[in-house]
């Protein structure tokens, strides 16, 4: 039962433009959400997190949006950069012990 | 804040042997929890502890798994009698409990059964 999905595997875009990606969920009960970066043969690092009393949270070149009747959230990265490229893991706490449930993943290109 | 440590880095064993796996927390937090990450997949819940008590093991968790804090600080992760199945990244993460704080991962234990 995959709570939370990442529908897209990867994502290729040019430096400099912006990227956006994309995460379901079907559990209402949550109401907080995670971006985690992970660069390869390192650990997943936090990104930026939304609450769902809020729509948008934004820290710098990052912006998470929140669509709670479309069960939707969008990370969008802007401008691009090389460094930028890396699997974004979309992720939700369960039960409120801070157990995350995690989509799949996608792995994000910049192209220079 | 030295980050989450976990040793060793990678793991290689033939089926059938045991393996222990060791993590390190940032030294102020008191949640730990261990995750398997198999490929093209995101991080699978296995385990967590509060300080030195293991609170909740996921059914992922077979009987040859088992998972220690002693005395609240850093954390071992033993698999008996390994399977190819079981190859995987294992990752630790801790936090300091407080609501909707965010994990903080180590860098992971890749094990590898032949």
């Amino acid at each position: 039962d995959q709570q939370v999905k990442q529908n897209s595997p990867s994502l290729s875009v040019q430096e400099g433009r912006i990227s956006i990606l994309n995460c379901d969920y079907t559990n209402s009960m949550f109401d907080y959400f995670l971006w985690y970066k992970k660069y390869p043969a390192e650990g997943p690092t936090f990104l930026i997190s939304i609450s769902s009393i809020k729509d948008k949270n934004e820290d710098g070149r990052f912006t998470v949006f929140l669509n709670k009747s479309a069960k939707h959230l969008s990370l969008h990265i802007v401008p691009s950069q090389p460094g930028d490229s890396a699997v974004y893991f979309c992720a939700a706490p369960w039960r409120g012990a801070q157990k995350l449930v995690f989509g799949q993943g996608t792995r994000l290109t910049i192209n220079p | 804040d030295t980050g989450v440590s976990q040793d060793p880095r990678h793991k290689i064993t033939k089926r059938g042997q045991n393996v222990t796996f060791r993590c390190d927390p940032i030294s102020e937090h008191n949640r730990l929890y261990w995750y398997r990450q198999t490929l093209g997949q995101g991080p699978e819940f296995l385990t967590y502890f509060q300080n030195e008590a293991q609170l909740e093991k996921s059914r992922l968790l077979s009987d040859r798994f088992s998972a220690e804090r002693p005395k609240g600080s850093f954390s071992t992760l033993e698999i008996q009698r390994t399977e190819q199945g079981d190859s995987a990244m294992y990752l630790c993460a801790s936090s300091p409990g407080l609501n909707n704080s965010p994990l903080h991962f180590g860098n992971g234990t890749r094990l590898t059964v032949t």
